[in-house]
């Protein structure tokens, strides 16, 4: 597609669930990045994939995060056991990379999740 | 932590040109500026980006001062849909990472 998706754009969990949120990069993009927004807060980086290196995972907030980048296209980012503070805006990013990163990241759009 | 400061809000006339600033007093030499907005319930969309020259595209232009220690982003005729939040980045170009500060809330009024 022409830009970054993610999907749902919205999720409603009770506290507890695990839950599964995707994102779709721009095709030919080779970088992928996670972030999240709480409310009235900036953004946080949480994990960057690369090619085929290993993911820069250091963002992650705690062990029940945790994502995936399957065929160097489509990542998943899953939250297991969901906590009240983990309500945010779950931002997916992609880029080319080398000299052509200069062009900077495309973002989705996001997916709000809401742990009640 | 963010490299850079910007004022938390500001204001400008629709039709105006909007000068945003930004300081980045530590910045290295082989470090790039970079300029995102955040429409409210969006992620974040690219605008600019600059070494040391000035830059324009078809959203903006940038002005780096000579000693690269400031910067100012410049949208010159303003509308209601500019009202967003702004943010100055400092980055080395391998670097993946964005750190994003609180930016500059821009509202233009009408």
């Amino acid at each position: 597609g022409a830009g970054v998706s993610q999907s749902p754009s919205n999720k409603v969990t009770e506290k507890g669930k695990d839950v599964e949120l995707r994102c779709d990069p721009i095709s030919g993009h080779t970088a992928l990045y996670w972030y999240r927004q709480s409310l009235g807060q900036g953004l946080e980086f949480l994990i960057y994939f690369q090619g085929n290196s290993a993911p820069d995972k250091s963002g992650l907030p705690s062990d029940r995060f945790s994502a995936e980048r399957t065929g160097g296209s489509v990542s998943t980012l899953t939250i297991q056991r969901t906590q009240q503070e983990d309500s945010a805006v779950y931002l997916c990013a992609s880029s080319l990379v080398g000299a052509l990163a200069n062009y900077g990241y495309t973002f989705g759009s996001g997916t709000r999740l809401t742990v009640v | 932590d963010a490299k850079t400061t910007q004022p938390p809000s500001m204001d400008c006339a629709e039709g105006r040109a909007a000068n945003l600033p930004c300081n980045h007093s530590t910045i290295s030499g082989n470090e790039y500026v970079y300029w995102y907005r955040q429409i409210h319930s969006q992620g974040p969309q690219y605008i600019i980006h600059g070494l040391k020259n000035n830059e324009t595209n078809e959203m903006a232009s940038l002005i780096i001062t000579e000693d690269r220690k400031s910067s100012t982003l410049i949208l010159p005729h303003a509308t209601l849909r500019d009202t967003a939040v702004y943010y100055c980045i400092v980055r080395l170009r391998e670097d993946y990472k964005l750190t994003f500060g609180k930016g500059t809330l821009l509202t233009v009024n009408p």
